[in-house]
């Protein structure tokens, strides 16, 4: 059973950078989209991006000039880094895998709690 | 706001059906598959249908799932207290190119 393990702080200061990392276990990286999603305190839930194995991505729009998603093959892990953050971006941010694509997400992390303050 | 509409809440009685509904548009759910996830409180959502109707493994056949042109519905009956959470749906939007999701439904087993 592949298991992902979101780490990284849980505090960050505003105008800082977000960075959490994604440890895959019992699986490879290889061969799949793996994402990032956050679910705001008020429960919705936003598409970050993803990355492939070979590294290629896509980020929504909506924070493209913010994010990076990168993957380190031979760690079986994954990336996210949000810069210029806000109280905005506070959120649970959860990493998963796409099931043979994109979409849909079935193995997810347990999610990280990021809270954006001074 | 969601690009996918789902109401916000839904309730029945135990042993009852419910379904939930999820409205896009030409863009998303008209032409990719549409999945739906399961979340209690405190964890990671949990993949229940995908591409429209297919269930993982290890998920009830009581859950089912179906489309039609711009919505998708998701089943559940024979409802028990367990299923008490949040359910939200979600698609690929080819305009767009994002993921994207409905805004979630409580359902409340009474």
């Amino acid at each position: 059973q592949v298991s992902l393990q979101e780490s990284g702080p849980g505090l960050v200061k505003p105008s800082e950078t977000l960075s959490l990392t994604c440890s895959v276990s019992n699986g490879s990286i290889s061969f799949y989209y793996w994402s990032w999603i956050r679910q705001f305190p008020g429960k919705g839930l936003e598409w970050i991006g993803y990355v492939l194995y070979s590294g290629s991505h896509i980020y929504n729009p909506s924070l493209k000039s913010r994010v990076t998603i990168s993957v380190d093959t031979s760690q079986n892990q994954f990336s996210l880094k949000l810069n210029s953050v806000t109280a905005a971006d506070t959120a649970m941010y959860y990493c998963a895998r796409g099931r043979l694509g994109v979409v849909p997400f079935d193995y997810w992390g347990q999610g990280a709690l990021v809270t954006v303050s001074s | 706001q969601s690009v996918l509409t789902q109401p916000p809440s839904v309730s029945a009685a135990p042993g009852q059906k419910v379904t939930i509904s999820c409205s896009g548009s030409n863009s998303n759910i008209e032409k990719n598959y549409v999945s739906w996830y399961q979340q209690f409180p405190g964890t990671a959502p949990k993949l229940l249908i995908y591409d429209n109707n297919q269930r993982p493994s290890g998920i009830p056949d009581r859950i089912s799932g179906s489309k039609s042109g711009t919505s998708a519905t998701l089943g559940i009956s024979g409802l028990q207290t367990g299923d008490e959470a949040d359910y939200y749906c979600g698609t690929w939007d080819s305009s767009l190119n994002i993921g994207i999701f409905g805004g979630g439904t409580k359902l409340t087993v009474l």
